[in-house]
């Protein structure tokens, strides 16, 4: 039982598109946070949110508490968005995805 | 700052010996976190501490053990490496409820 769940696991765009990752949990949370691991395997925060919207640059970030659903939305997709996407809450204890591996091409 | 920093990068083991990843933060964070990751599975969490002295288990911390006798300091250790602990091990750190900071991870290859 995996208490996050992405999709989609994979995803190729042409760069311009617009992207959307999602993520839905199913557990209670104070937060939920994306993170960004690139191909060199260092992991980054993108954003941290328990209700709203975020917006950094081309990232924006959704959350709806009551439906349990998270998105993140890249606008504009260029190569350098490459990586993986990982999505995790903050309950009892930290709970992961699997990550959503993106790949954008020229 | 230099943030969250692991020792070391990488390292080969062959079964049975023993070896200490060592994890170092200079935000003067409370909360430190070992996760492991592996193919096809989310980050998982092995040992974590809320402060200096403390330490509690996670979701995996079977064939580990850690301390945290320094606030800067987080040391994962593995008494006799099975080749199930092939992994990318991972150190976090956060300062109450803010997000976490990750390091760079350490690959460990146990042959």
């Amino acid at each position: 039982k995996n208490e996050v769940e992405q999709s989609p696991q994979n995803l190729t765009a042409q760069e311009g598109e617009f992207i959307t990752i999602n993520c839905s949990y199913s557990v209670g949370i104070s937060a939920l946070h994306w993170l960004q691991q690139h191909p060199g395997g260092g992991i980054v925060s993108l954003f941290m949110l328990s209700s709203g919207k975020k917006k950094h640059g081309r990232l924006i970030a959704t959350i709806n508490i009551q439906e349990k659903h998270s998105s993140l939305h890249i606008t504009a997709s260029h190569p350098r968005d490459s990586a993986v996407y990982i999505c995790a809450v903050t309950g009892n204890q930290f709970y992961f995805g699997t990550g959503t591996s993106l790949t954008v091409i020229p | 700052n230099a943030g969250v920093t692991q020792t070391p990068k990488f390292r080969v083991l062959k079964t049975g010996q023993s070896m200490t990843l060592l994890c170092a933060q200079d935000m003067n964070h409370e909360y430190m976190y070992w996760y492991r990751q592996d193919p096809g599975m989310g980050l998982r969490l092995i040992h974590y501490s809320v402060g200096e002295g403390t330490t509690a288990k996670g979701e995996v911390p079977d064939g580990y053990n850690v301390s945290r006798l320094k606030k800067q300091n987080f040391l994962l250790g593995l008494e006799s490496a099975a080749p199930s602990q092939t992994s990318v091990y991972f150190c976090a750190s956060r300062r109450g409820r803010e997000t976490q900071y990750f390091g760079p991870g350490t690959r460990l290859l146990v042959l």
